[in-house]
């Protein structure tokens, strides 16, 4: 069975671009989650979705993040505009109600010069 | 708040010996408890989970974990650690009626030759 599935596994921009990440989950997992990892502040979640929807965007650093799902096989986490401070590694991970367990992606590094 | 603590951020270890790393969370409803591994680079795998049932779990690569619900913890162990066990290693817990996911800050494990 496929993984999680992030794209780019890597991502150098400049400073004001947009970013914007994807993920597919695991095939019938109704549960997904973006994550933020930095030495500084270890892992943090971003944002969670249910059945496409989104449930808590708490974790979300500010109004420059964005996240959308817009379908069970597609996620998106858009950054716009991008500072040198989002510079981190964003993982995306799935689970099913029942299972709790969430699998996670091989993560997107992203620089923003 | 609920919070996962893994009081040792950097372990070194001789290739061969017995490895235990640590982890309390803070009380609450039915834990469900996880180790995460996350090689140099890579996403996070999943060792073990502990849900209910046998409090001493086994994992992936040798490795086992006991949940002792009076101490709060859930301590990860491996007899015999291999160079290819350095990593760093996530404590994760997940309450009951819950879905997300409160991580420790990580143990960094290094191997002596």
């Amino acid at each position: 069975d496929a993984g999680v599935i992030q794209s780019p596994r890597h991502e150098v921009t400049e400073m004001g671009q947009e970013v914007t990440l994807r993920c597919k989950p695991i095939s019938g997992h109704d549960y997904l989650f973006w994550y933020r990892q930095t030495m500084m502040r270890g892992l943090e979640l971003l944002i969670y979705f249910n059945n496409n929807v989104p449930i808590d965007d708490s974790g979300m650093p500010e109004d420059r993040f964005s996240a959308k799902m817009p379908n069970a096989s597609f996620s998106t986490l858009k950054i716009q505009p991008s500072e040198p401070r989002d510079s981190a590694v964003y993982f995306c991970a799935s689970s099913r109600t029942s299972g709790r367990t969430q699998y996670f992606g091989p993560g997107t590094r992203l620089l923003v010069l | 708040a609920q919070s996962v603590t893994q009081p040792d951020i950097h372990i070194t270890v001789s290739e061969g010996a017995s490895l235990e790393l640590r982890c309390n969370y803070s009380y609450g409803a039915t834990p469900y408890l996880f180790w995460y591994v996350q090689s140099p680079g890579q996403g996070l795998q999943l060792l073990l989970k502990y849900f209910s049932g046998d409090t001493l779990v086994q994992g992936i690569k040798g490795f086992e974990a006991e949940f002792k619900r009076s101490q709060s913890s859930f301590n990860l162990r491996k007899p015999s650690v291999h160079w290819s066990d350095a990593a760093e290693y996530f404590c994760a817990v997940v309450y009951q009626g819950a879905q997300k996911l409160v991580f420790g800050q990580g143990t960094r494990l290094t191997i002596n030759p």
